[in-house]
């Protein structure tokens, strides 16, 4: 079993859908982050969590420690968002992060 | 705040040459830097995380003398792919960490090799 499951992997959507995006695992860890990756483009992180909730605009992360789950939303949702986000753990006591498939998001006008 | 820059963007060479890419944190000082490569719809891989003024780390399947790594400042990481072969053709990211409200990883926008 991996350590970090995310779901869906691939979603498409209407324009000004609300999105919600799973990430799963089953280790102990010091944070989380959200990135996002367009086609063919770089890395940009989104959020990074320890604990509770975050916004920035349209989007928002939660995490629930106990459950060992976090979700990412997107509210609103525009073509623009279209893009792969990416779920990685930092596991406690460590450095490097431990990276999710990804879910491929399609939001279509 | 937190911005990472890598040089070049792109880079097509020739097989058997040698690719230098840089990886610069342009605003905080990185302590530690990553350095990862990325096949088409695959994740990340990491391939080593470099400390600065210490040896490279590398994953296991890396081979060190093939990908040299140097962190020879808080700023500036270079990652070189010595005698590139076209396999060796790949998406490559750095991310940099630095202390306090650095305390995470800021990812560079990737360096897309070709190898003909």
């Amino acid at each position: 079993k991996n350590e970090v499951e995310q779901s869906p992997q691939n979603l498409t959507a209407q324009e000004g859908e609300f999105i919600t995006i799973n990430c799963s695992y089953s280790v102990g860890i010091s944070a989380l982050h959200w990135l996002q990756q367009h086609p063919g483009g770089g890395i940009v992180s989104l959020f990074m969590l320890s604990s509770g909730k975050k916004k920035h605009g349209r989007l928002i992360a939660t995490i629930n420690i106990q459950e060992k789950h976090s979700s990412l939303h997107i509210t609103a949702s525009h073509p623009r968002d279209s893009a792969v986000y990416i779920c990685a753990l930092r596991i406690q006591g460590a450095q490097k992060l431990v990276f999710g498939q990804g879910t491929r998001l399609t939001i279509n006008p | 705040g937190a911005v990472v820059s890598q040089h070049p963007s792109w880079v097509i060479c020739k097989s058997g040459t040698s690719v230098k890419i840089e990886c610069r944190s342009l605003d905080f000082q990185a302590t530690t830097m990553f350095w990862y490569r990325q096949f088409p719809k695959q994740s990340l891989m990491l391939m080593a995380t470099s400390n600065e003024g210490s040896k490279a780390t590398y994953e296991q399947g890396v081979e060190k003398d093939k990908f040299l790594i140097n962190h020879a400042s808080l700023t500036l990481s270079t990652l070189t792919v010595t005698s590139a072969h076209p396999e060796d053709s790949s998406f490559y990211i750095c991310s940099a960490q630095g202390s306090g409200n650095y305390n995470e990883q800021f990812f560079g926008p990737g360096t897309r090799l070709t190898v003909l």
